[in-house]
Formats: structure tokens, sequence, C-alpha cells
């Protein structure tokens, strides 16, 4: 049973740039939530996505935005990118009709400069 | 402001004995879900137990319990028998009921000693 796959692992970006990082959902998941994980800290819900919309939105700037597709993996996309981006990503996978268990990836570090 | 705060940013215990984590959290619904996650330096996080607030009995799942003590709003975790590989950072979360955002507490960083 193929567990939630994130890539890429790592990625380096400079100010001003724009990233992908992309989610595979657990076999079977529908729903797709994003969170930022910065140094230290707990993660940060950034948005989810089901039926390829976004459901519910956290505190994030629209600098922040995704998609899924109809295979149900999604993307998150950062653009402009700050310093204060740098974080770990996470990606949870969930079904509709138990959204609590949320089952996530290993998550993509990315580094800003 | 709902919120979840994480008092103990370290501990550490003896393997084999019993170590409490603690969490309290802030919330206006009276329906939500908590949860423990466990986070290893491998950095998968991974769900350790999960409680209805609804359910007056707490959840147990094998060496792991908690303390959900609601009209507190204080929900800590118990590992029993502690093992090495219990080594990781531990997160509190809250779920309201019909919303999708998690909200997560800042972690305590467990350490099992040999």
């Amino acid at each position: 049973d193929a567990g939630v796959t994130q890539s890429p692992t790592h990625l380096i970006k400079t100010r001003g740039q724009q990233v992908t990082l992309r989610c595979s959902p657990k076999s079977g998941h529908d729903t797709v939530s994003w969170y930022q994980q910065a140094l230290g800290q707990g993660p940060q819900f950034i948005f989810q996505y089901y039926e390829e919309e976004e459901r519910q939105r956290g505190n994030f700037p629209d600098r922040f935005s995704g998609h899924q597709f109809p295979n149900y993996s999604s993307e998150l996309n950062v653009n402009a990118l700050l310093l204060g981006d740098s974080a770990l990503y996470l990606c949870a996978s969930s079904l509709r009709q138990d959204q609590e268990t949320q089952y996530f990836g290993p998550g993509t570090r990315l580094l800003v400069l | 402001a709902q919120t979840v705060t994480q008092s103990q940013p370290e501990m550490s215990v003896q393997e084999a004995e019993t170590v409490t984590l603690s969490c309290t959290y802030d919330t206006s619904e009276n329906n939500y879900y908590l949860f423990w996650y466990k986070q290893p330096p491998s950095r998968q996080m991974i769900l350790v137990i999960r409680q209805e607030a609804y359910k007056q009995q707490n959840a147990t799942e094998n060496r792991f319990s908690v303390n959900f003590q609601k009209a507190a709003k204080s929900f800590s975790l118990k590992i029993s028998d502690s093992q090495l590989g219990d080594t990781a950072m531990y997160f509190c979360a809250f779920m309201n009921r019909g919303f999708y955002d998690m909200r997560f507490g800042a972690g305590t960083r467990l350490t099992v000693k040999p």
C-alpha cells in the first residue's frame, strides 16, 4: 500500500523565484492538505484540496497557490519567494468521509537564499 | 484565537520508564478532534493517537494513552515502557469538527535514554 509521497525531497531557490512542490496521496485517498513547518515549530495549515477545488485556506498570502488533479495528486506553488519561505513543506492525505485522519508525507525541504 | 500550547520544549526519560507530555488547547467549538503526532528525525509525521471530544473515555493505543480533560482543555500523552524508538518530536494538534485546518503546537522533543 503506497503511502503519501512528495517530490522533490530538497530544493534550493533564490529570492524572487517560483517553486512547485508535488504530492501523491495515499492509495484510495481523495483529499490533500498542505502544511508549512518552519524550523523548530509545528506545522501550519496552508490549504486543503478536494474535488480539484480549494476547500479551506489558512493564513497564507496569495503567493501560495495549489492545484489538485483528477488522479487526486496535488501541487503547491509559491511565487516571489522570500527568505521566510524556507521551511519543510508537508503534504497530508485523507478520505473525505474521514478527513480528520491525515497521513503525512516525508516533506520537501525548501531553502530560499 | 484557537491555539495549542505545549509547555515542555524538551523532555527525557530512561528506557522502560513512563513519561507524560503536556498539551493545552483553546477553542470555542464544542465538537473537535485531538491528536498526538510523532515526528522522528527522518521527519515523517506519524499519528500516535486520536481522541474525539464527545467521547469521555480516554483513548489508548498499546503503550500510548491520553488524559483528556475537556473542561480544562487539557490533553496529555502518557508513554509507558519507553523505548529507544520513541525518541522524536511529539506534536499535539486539534481540528474542529466540520473544518479542515489542523492546528499544531510547537512540539516537545523527547529523548529516551538507554
